[in-house]
């Protein structure tokens, strides 16, 4: 089955400053990759996802890039706020409807 | 339009007893989907339900956890003789799935479960 890392587990950034978060994944059929905000007490959200016929995505301050030889893609914050402070989820999914997630990031963004 | 909504949010039980969990997913999505995460961890899968196929129920980690999916729309997820170990928040999702090609998931707010 298909498996996910995402580092760090943990980002302590200053605002303004730019974050990145990474994951990686094993099943070569994955094509689809969200990437998932959550607050505390709530649901996660999708911010942004790509597919695998695109290496990289922009909405706004958020960004994600697929290296689909390497099976890693990438989310990238740019000029960081404090309500971007939440953990975010990566996800791969394609071989099967059911995704997986990676384990989550906690982003501090200290003002 | 009305987003994915859970009930309770928030549940305490006593160790052994059984409790149900509900979830409505968005009008018109035919995938539902049961999740687990437990403090500061990440998202367990536990069952998939598509349209009217059997679910995949190849994520739950016991017998005593059960789900079904009625008319197609609202689920509930049985746990029987709860334990302390089953306490987390259990997150259901939604999505066209399938039949639209679409594997984007919307979330409901969660049930905090707390078996004392």
């Amino acid at each position: 089955g298909e498996n996910v890392e995402q580092h760090p587990s943990t980002l302590s950034v200053q605002e303004g400053d730019s974050a990145v978060i990474k994951c990686t994944y094993s099943d070569s059929a994955s094509n689809y990759f969200p990437w998932y905000k959550q607050e505390l007490g709530k649901g996660p959200q999708l911010i942004i996802d790509i597919r695998s016929n695109v290496g990289e995505k922009k909405d706004q301050r958020i960004a994600v890039t697929l290296n689909k030889t390497a099976k890693h893609f990438s989310l990238h914050i740019t000029e960081t706020q404090p309500e971007d402070s939440a953990v975010y989820f990566c996800a791969a999914s394609g071989g099967s409807y059911i995704p997986t997630f990676g384990r989550g990031t906690s982003l501090i963004v200290h003002p | 339009g009305a987003g994915v909504s859970q009930s309770p949010s928030n549940k305490v039980t006593e160790k052994g007893k059984d409790v149900e969990l509900r979830c409505d997913p968005i009008s018109g999505h035919t995938a539902l989907y049961w999740y687990r995460q437990s403090l500061g961890q990440g998202l367990e899968f536990l069952i998939y339900f598509q349209g009217n196929s059997a679910p995949d129920k190849s994520g739950l980690p016991s017998d005593r956890f059960s789900a079904e999916r009625t008319g197609g729309s609202v689920s509930t997820l049985t746990i029987q003789r709860t334990q302390q170990e089953d306490s987390a928040v259990y997150l259901c999702a939604s999505s066209f799935g399938p039949t639209s090609g679409s594997y984007e998931q919307y979330f409901g707010p969660g049930t905090r479960l707390t078996v004392t």
